[in-house]
């Protein structure tokens, strides 16, 4: 079946590293976003790909790194910048003349 | 400031009871709203609207939008314990070609009481 695939579900990290959270699609589409989660806030745009090779900055792309080497993966690089990354990450894909996203499971990542 | 604004954030009722959320929007050039149920993890998809004044039902839910006042409700009735989530509204705003990040607002957490 085709889908996204999120890994892990869940990351610990210690203050001061960064980590890589997976994004992983298998259904040719076109365009991957990153958003961020937090209690009450919605979901916030971190970087979105159109094309492989090319990617946009989002509403809060501060202290975040993504690549898009391949079409179907988007991985997201939380940085020691990130002053503030404990959240849930949600991964999306979707592709030209379709409405709306596909969703991935999410990864929570909590610093400790 | 937000294109995206959701009422009530927050909401508990109890079953049996009806319930209407809010959405209201301000994108330049609109293409469709769409309405999400998040219980624990990936949202799913509930209803995309295009088109005012179309009501798009599935079982007790339902949802219509007004593309002139800019704003969209989504309606449950009989609710159970089951619709307690998030729902998330989003717009598309195409003020480019391609495929055009959806802009959230921040949700309404519904929680339903026995």
């Amino acid at each position: 079946d085709g889908g996204i695939t999120q890994s892990p579900k869940y990351l610990f990290r210690k203050e001061g590293q960064n980590v890589t959270l997976s994004c992983e699609q298998n259904l040719n589409h076109d365009a991957m976003y990153w958003y961020r989660q937090d209690p009450g806030q919605g979901l916030r745009l971190i970087y979105y790909s159109q094309i492989v090779n090319d990617f946009q900055k989002g509403d809060i792309a501060e202290g975040y790194s993504v690549s898009r080497e391949k079409k179907e993966s988007f991985p997201l690089t939380v940085t020691s910048a990130q002053k503030n990354p404990t959240a849930f990450y949600l991964c999306a894909s979707t592709t030209t003349g379709r409405y709306g996203y596909t969703f991935g499971s999410g990864t929570r990542l909590t610093v400790v | 400031e937000d294109k995206v604004v959701q009422s009530p954030l927050s909401l508990v009722v109890h079953e049996g009871d009806t319930v209407t959320l809010n959405c209201s929007y301000e994108v330049t050039n609109f293409r469709s709203l769409l309405w999400y149920k998040q219980e624990k993890k990936a949202p799913t998809f509930l209803f995309m609207l295009t088109s005012s004044g179309i009501e798009k039902k599935s079982g007790r839910l339902s949802s219509i939008l007004d593309k002139k006042e800019l704003f969209s409700i989504l309606n449950i009735t009989a609710t159970q314990t089951g619709d307690s989530a998030i729902y998330l509204c989003a717009v598309e705003d195409l003020w480019n070609s391609g495929n055009t990040p959806l802009v959230f607002g921040k949700g309404t957490r519904l929680s339903v009481i026995a």
